[in-house]
Order: C-alpha cells, then structure tokens, then sequence
C-alpha cells in the first residue's frame, strides 16, 4: 500500500461541534505530519509526529488537539472553530531522516459556519 | 531563517514547448529540494527532489538543477502536455529538519 487515506472528504461544522480528521498510512514511515492549505498557498505545517511522539507543534491554537494512537493512524480534534479554521486539511506522511520526500493524503476540506 | 522565493507566479506555454519554474533559497545550509505539483482540488504529489550533493537529476521530461553557489534551483518540464497544467511548488530544509520551506507556488497553463 503505497497511498495515504484520510477520513472524511467534506466536513461541515458549525463552531460549538467537536469532530475528528482521520488519517491512514501503512508504507512504514514513521513520520506523519497535520499541515493546513488555504486556497492559492502552500500547505502550512501544523504538528509533526515521529515514532508516534509529538515532535513539532507549530504553534497551533489548542481548538486543533493531534493524536497517534499507532505508527500507521494520525487523528486531529476539532472543537470550537472559528470561521478562518475553514481550509483544507492534509496529512502526510514520510521516512525518517535526510531529506525524506511528504506523502500526502487527499485532504479534508473542512467549512467552518 | 530559511525563505524560499518562487517564480514565476503564473506560466502560460504552448503545448510541446518547455517550461521552466525558478526558485532561489537563504540558508546556504539547506540540502534538500523537493518540487511539489498539485491539480485542481487534490494532494500535493512528489514529483522530483533532488539533494545538496548533486548538481542535476532527471526523470523523463522532468529535470531539477541546483546551483549552490548561486543558492538556486529549478524545474524544467520539457514536452508539455495538457495533464502538466498544475500549481507547482518548491521546497527547501535542512539536515533531517521536519520543516519544509515551500515557495508560493507557479501556476502551470498549457497552452493547446
């Protein structure tokens, strides 16, 4: 399985919600990262976690809380939004090491009322 | 720190000719350069990256080079067809650093 999965496609939520994002991988990389891309930019880095630790939190107000509950799955918490939340969210993932090229997921392309 | 300066912003060419995105970095201790292409509405794809101790690397119609001296590196498409029409983004980092330096971005037209 050479791909990176993420669950769901399209979320709507309204600011008191709480939902979670979903990520997958199983290519063994023990890196996997949470990135945001807002529309005509490149993604930005929210958290970074290797071998299941929280390595980089990017400064990420606390409404956005990670989890690894393995070395294969990478969840992101929602709650209590704010409109300019709204943007697409991307997971990744990569090998350890020198200059290890980002495998991306679909995204979640999160609407925030 | 690390900045990333891309361009053009935007690329028009005619189908068949070449393309060529720029971009030029800060950290003279940066040794990784990956090159980013994204399609309307789906993932960024790793489509070539190439490493501080090589000059040039190839992969079909696809080339990156990189002058360390002059701290920059470029994307050369040759051949270009439709399905090349993409946003297209460079990187930079450093060492094994998690952090990667994305320039803003060159959006791609194919010309028919």
């Amino acid at each position: 399985d050479t791909e990176v999965t993420q669950t769901p496609k399209h979320l709507v939520m309204g600011m008191t919600n709480k939902k979670s994002l979903k990520c997958e991988q199983h290519m063994g990389h023990r890196a996997m990262y949470w990135y945001k891309q807002k529309a005509k930019k490149p993604p930005e880095l929210m958290f970074v976690y290797s071998y299941e630790k929280l390595s980089i939190n990017e400064s990420v107000p606390s409404r956005f809380s990670p989890e690894c509950p393995n070395s294969s799955l990478l969840n992101l918490h929602l709650h209590a939004l704010q409109p300019e939340d709204s943007a697409l969210y991307l997971c990744a993932s990569s090998q350890e090491g020198l200059g290890s090229g980002r495998f991306f997921g679909p995204g979640t392309r999160l609407t925030v009322l | 720190g690390e900045n990333v300066e891309q361009h053009p912003s935007t690329l028009s060419v005619q189908e068949g000719d070449s393309a060529v995105i720029k971009c030029t970095y800060s950290d003279s201790a940066s040794n990784y350069f990956p090159w980013y292409k994204q399609e309307l509405g789906k993932r960024p794809q790793l489509i070539i990256d190439i490493r501080s101790n090589v000059g040039e690397k190839k992969d079909q119609r696809i080339a990156v080079t990189l002058n360390k001296t002059a701290k920059h590196f470029s994307l050369h498409i040759t051949e270009t067809q439709p399905e090349d029409s993409a946003v297209y983004f460079c990187a930079a980092s450093i060492g094994s650093n998690y952090q990667l330096i994305w320039g803003a971005g060159t959006k791609l037209i194919i010309k028919p």
